[in-house]
């Protein structure tokens, strides 16, 4: 069965300091990969996905992450961070062959903005 | 409409009430999810509907009961809740396999 790995629970990091939140799956075969955020008392949002062909995908905020095949990583980066991006980052994977699109979940990690 | 909305966003309710929560969504997604979430803990998923029929019950105490009266609609009714059933409950619609739009939430406390 799929797993997702985040194996840091906390990045504390200084602002403006680059970032770096790691993601490991089990399983390279037939997957789409996501990056969620969650900002205190709010839902989850859809920070970026890897569907098919460039593995490195860009969010409007700044975020990129890569997919790495080999390694099995989906490691969310970004270069310089401001304190608005406190908030707990959901790595999550989903088997594109399953028919109720379910979403498989890391199990977070608190990106801390120190200022 | 790229919207998931959920009531209420917040419900406090005794071990012997009943309430409902409710979420709608105007995407014409075909699956619909409710998800609980612990602090600090990744959504755990509790229901899975595909075109208004319940495809996936992660073994879910039946003090939850899910409905789906419509494509637009989901409902969690609530009965006879533990103070561990205290959570931020979390609506999901889907079309495919590509993305999950999420509510807000309603954040339950039990007493």
């Amino acid at each position: 069965a799929q797993s997702v790995t985040q194996l840091d629970s906390q990045v504390p990091v200084f602002e403006e300091a680059p970032v770096e939140l790691r993601c490991n799956y089990s399983s390279s075969v037939s997957v789409y990969l996501f990056w969620y955020v969650q900002y205190p008392n709010q839902g989850l949002q859809l920070l970026l996905k890897y569907l098919s062909g460039s593995t490195l995908v860009e969010s409007i905020n700044g975020f990129e992450a890569e997919f790495n095949k080999s390694q099995t990583s989906f490691h969310l980066r970004k270069p310089s961070v401001h304190i608005s991006d406190t908030a707990e980052y959901f790595c999550a994977v989903s088997d594109r062959m399953d028919s109720n699109y379910q979403l498989i979940w890391g199990a977070g990690t608190k990106l801390i903005i120190k200022p | 409409d790229t919207e998931v909305t959920q009531t209420p966003k917040h419900l406090v309710m005794g071990m012997t009430n009943k309430k409902s929560l409710k979420c709608e969504q105007h995407m014409g997604h075909r699956a619909m999810y409710w998800y609980k979430q612990k602090a600090k803990k990744p959504p755990e998923l509790m229901f899975v509907y595909s075109y208004e029929k319940l495809s996936i019950n992660e073994s879910v105490p039946s003090r939850f009961s899910p409905e789906c009266p419509n494509s637009s609609l989901l409902n969690l009714h609530l009965h006879a809740l533990q103070p561990e059933d205290s959570a931020l409950y979390l609506c999901a619609s889907s079309q495919e396999s590509t993305k999950q739009y999420f509510g807000p939430g309603t954040r339950l406390t039990v007493t």
